[in-house]
C-alpha cells in the first residue's frame, strides 16, 4: 500500500532554534498534504493544508510565520518550526490523500509522526 | 463546526472479551468515517473506512457500523487480544466541501484500550 514517511522521527532542540520536518509520499504523488499536531492525550488538530506549488492554507489560530510550510514537489512537504519554544513541543503528523480515480476511491495515508521536544 | 466525541476515553478489558468503542459526530454531512489505531508515540494505522452510503464494514475481528442520521459509529472488536492494546481514533471527512478542504479530517480524542492478558 501507499506509504508516507516523515523525517526525523524525533528531535530535541534548544529554545529559539528552528526545526524542519519532512513529509514524503514514497510511491504516489500528492498535490495536497496535511499537517496535524497532537498534544498528549489530545486529538489530532489540523494545522495547515500544504499545496504543491502554492501557498499553504493555515487553520485559525496557527501562526503562518512560525510554522513555515513548503510543498516544493509532488512528493515532499516540509514544516519548519521557527524560533521554537517549549510550548511547541508536540507530536507532528502529516498525511496525504491518495486519489484513485479509476476506482472512484480515495483514502489518506499518515506518516509515522515526528516527536518534537523543545528544551 | 464538526465535533467528534469518543466514549469512553479509556477502557480496560480482560483478554478474550468482545468490546465496543463509540464515536459520535455533530454534523451528519459527512463523506466518510474512518477508524484508526495509534500505538504510543507512533503514527496512525487505518483500520476501517465507511462511506456515508454504507452502514458497516468488517475486517477480521473488527466491525464498524455507521448511523449517519444519528451521528454515531461503533467499532466492535471480537475476542480481544493483548496486541489490540492501543488508542483508537475515529475521524470524519466532510461532504459538500470543495478542493483540498474536502480531504481534511476531524478527529475524536480517542479511546485508549488496554487488553489484560
Amino acid at each position: 500500500g501507499a506509504v508516507v514517511s516523515q523525517h526525523p522521527s524525533w528531535v530535541i532542540c534548544k529554545s529559539g532554534t528552528s526545526v524542519k520536518i519532512e513529509c514524503r509520499s514514497l510511491d504516489f504523488q500528492a498535490t495536497t498534504m496535511f499537517w496535524y499536531r497532537q498534544f498528549p492525550k489530545q486529538s489530532l488538530m489540523l494545522m495547515a493544508t500544504s499545496n504543491e506549488g502554492s501557498k499553504a492554507t493555515y487553520e485559525q489560530g496557527v501562526e503562518k510565520d512560525k510554522f513555515l510550510i513548503n510543498h516544493a514537489s509532488l512528493t515532499l512537504s516540509t514544516l519548519t518550526v521557527t524560533s521554537a519554544h517549549p510550548e511547541d513541543s508536540s507530536f507532528y503528523i502529516c498525511s496525504a490523500p491518495l486519489i484513485e480515480t479509476s476506482v472512484s476511491t480515495d483514502t489518506q495515508y499518515f506518516g509515522p509522526g515526528t516527536r518534537l521536544t523543545v528544551l | 463546526k464538526q465535533e467528534v466525541t469518543q466514549i469512553p476515553a479509556a477502557l480496560s478489558v480482560p483478554e478474550g472479551e468482545n468490546l465496543v468503542l463509540n464515536c459520535s459526530f455533530t454534523d451528519s454531512a459527512i463523506y466518510n468515517l474512518q477508524w484508526f489505531r495509534q500505538d504510543p508515540g507512533k503514527g496512525l494505522t487505518s483500520l476501517l473506512l465507511i462511506q456515508s452510503s454504507q452502514r458497516e464494514q468488517t475486517s477480521g475481528r473488527l466491525n464498524a457500523s455507521l448511523d449517519k442520521s444519528s451521528g454515531r459509529s461503533t467499532l466492535y472488536i471480537a475476542a480481544s487480544q493483548p496486541g489490540d492494546s492501543a488508542t483508537y481514533l475515529c475521524a470524519v471527512r466532510p461532504r459538500f466541501v470543495s478542493g483540498a478542504g474536502s480531504y481534511q479530517l476531524t478527529f475524536g480524542k480517542g479511546t485508549k484500550l488496554s487488553v489484560i492478558p
